[in-house]
């Protein structure tokens, strides 16, 4: 079975500083990697993905994360927050060949101050 | 394009009291669906899943069911609630070709 951990339960930050959020998963077996992004009193919404090919992989509002297969991790990054990225953030992995049911992490919430 | 959708957003129940919560897709056919609980500060805890009509698996014990009698309509139901079901309920589906889930505005259940 695979697991997931998000180090940070919750990164403050001010905005248009960079930012880093941490995921580390453990699998026997290859995984595809997933990003979530939750605002407040909605739905989860895909932020990115890694699948194959290319170890980093970019979403259209600026974040990226980067599969680092070594480290067994899947950081995302941001270089300059907007007090509109306030929100929870989960990690998820599936591993591949299964029932493609992700596991998720437990959230990290990143609160941008002005 | 597809789109998921779940009702109602929220709800107050007392506690005993029967329950149940639909999500409906639009867009695709044969999802996968997907029954996630989500607690105040917690992650998501996956209830049920679904891989077509009347296909349900449970993957924790509650006294919480799950239906699927179309193929894209999702039904959670309780016939007795308890306080600990409070929590925002989240439908999710994944096509038969993707590995990512989508998933639905929420539903905010208080057992009072």
């Amino acid at each position: 079975a695979q697991s997931v951990t998000q180090l940070d339960s919750q990164v403050p930050v001010f905005e248009e500083a960079p930012v880093e959020l941490r995921c580390n998963y453990s699998s026997s077996v290859s995984v595809y990697l997933f990003w979530y992004v939750q605002y407040p009193n909605q739905g989860l919404q895909l932020l990115l993905k890694y699948l194959s090919g290319s170890t980093l992989v970019e979403s259209i509002n600026g974040f990226e994360a980067e599969f680092n297969k070594s480290q067994t991790s899947f950081h995302l990054r941001k270089p300059s927050v907007h007090i509109s990225d306030t929100a929870e953030y989960f990690c998820a992995v599936i591993r591949s060949g299964g029932s493609y049911i992700p596991t998720f992490g437990r959230g990290t919430s990143l609160i941008v101050h002005p | 394009s597809q789109t998921i959708h779940q009702w109602p957003a929220t709800l107050v129940q007392p506690v005993g009291s029967p329950l149940s919560l639909e999500c409906t897709v639009e867009g695709t056919s044969n999802p996968n669906l997907y029954w996630y609980r989500q607690a105040a500060g917690r992650g998501l805890q996956l209830l049920f899943y679904s891989v077509g009509i009347g296909q349900i698996s449970s993957e924790v014990p509650q006294n919480l069911s799950a239906s699927r009698p179309q193929d894209r309509q999702f039904i959670l139901s309780s016939k007795k609630l308890l306080l600990s079901d409070s929590g925002f309920y989240l439908c999710a589906w994944r096509g038969n070709r993707g590995y990512e889930q989508y998933f639905g505005p929420g539903t905010r259940l208080t057992v009072t």
